[in-house]
């Protein structure tokens, strides 16, 4: 079965902790993506990597660590930097196709920081 | 980032109606995502749309991609109640994209 994992679903974390949120493809895709989603807003781009061992700062990267070093795993780490943690956060894969490019995302890493 | 105008922003119907909904951006977009999201769920992929003036089903589910390449419209048929959900826009622009604020909609059988 081809897809997008996360885990774990629900994450529990005292404050000052840095945690770190899972995220596994199988699709082959060579680009991924770490969302931010709060109530009532839209996604916020963390970061993203188009290839192995390289990444990019999306609009609010500050508090938040990835790496790239296989090409189906993009690990997050939710750093004590981060001033409001507790959020879903989505972990997607992209990919051209011949009309153009598609995301497709996991089922989503719910953290809360007690 | 850029963000997309997605409306309208929530929506009540009655079961069996059409709903409509759209999406604009002051950008030029060259392909057009729609995603339905349930709460407490990753989004999923309803519907990729690639030239302007496309027209594309999925099932009861049909999207437009505007001619003007700037906006995109959405449209349910004989809703259902497990069409309750979150459904949002999306564009890409190079690698990165970009999405809209998200229409929530609420079936009442």
């Amino acid at each position: 079965d081809g897809g997008i994992t996360q885990s774990p679903k629900y994450l529990f974390r005292k404050e000052g902790q840095n945690v770190t949120l899972s995220c596994e493809q199988n699709l082959n895709h060579d680009a991924m993506y770490w969302y931010r989603q709060d109530p009532g807003q839209g996604l916020r781009l963390i970061y993203y990597s188009q290839i192995v061992n390289d990444f990019q700062k999306g609009d609010i990267a500050e508090g938040y660590s990835v790496s790239r070093e296989k090409k189906e795993s993009f690990p997050l780490t939710v750093t004590s930097a981060q001033k409001n943690p507790t959020a879903f956060y989505l972990c997607a894969s992209s990919i051209w196709l011949a009309g153009g490019l598609e995301q497709f995302f996991g089922p989503g890493t719910r953290l809360t920081v007690l | 980032g850029q963000q997309l105008n997605q409306s309208p922003q929530s929506m009540f119907i009655q079961e069996g109606e059409d709903v409509s909904m759209n999406c604009t951006s002051s950008s030029i977009f060259n392909t057009w995502l729609w995603y339905k999201q349930d709460p407490g769920e990753g989004p999923v992929l309803l519907i990729a749309l690639y030239k302007a003036g496309e027209l594309t089903s999925n099932g009861r589910l049909t999207a437009q991609f505007g001619i003007t390449r700037k906006d995109s419209f959405l449209n349910i048929s004989a809703s259902i109640p497990s069409d309750v959900g979150i459904y949002f826009c999306a564009g890409p622009t190079g690698n990165q994209f970009y999405f809209g604020t998200g229409t929530s909609l609420t079936v009442i059988p």
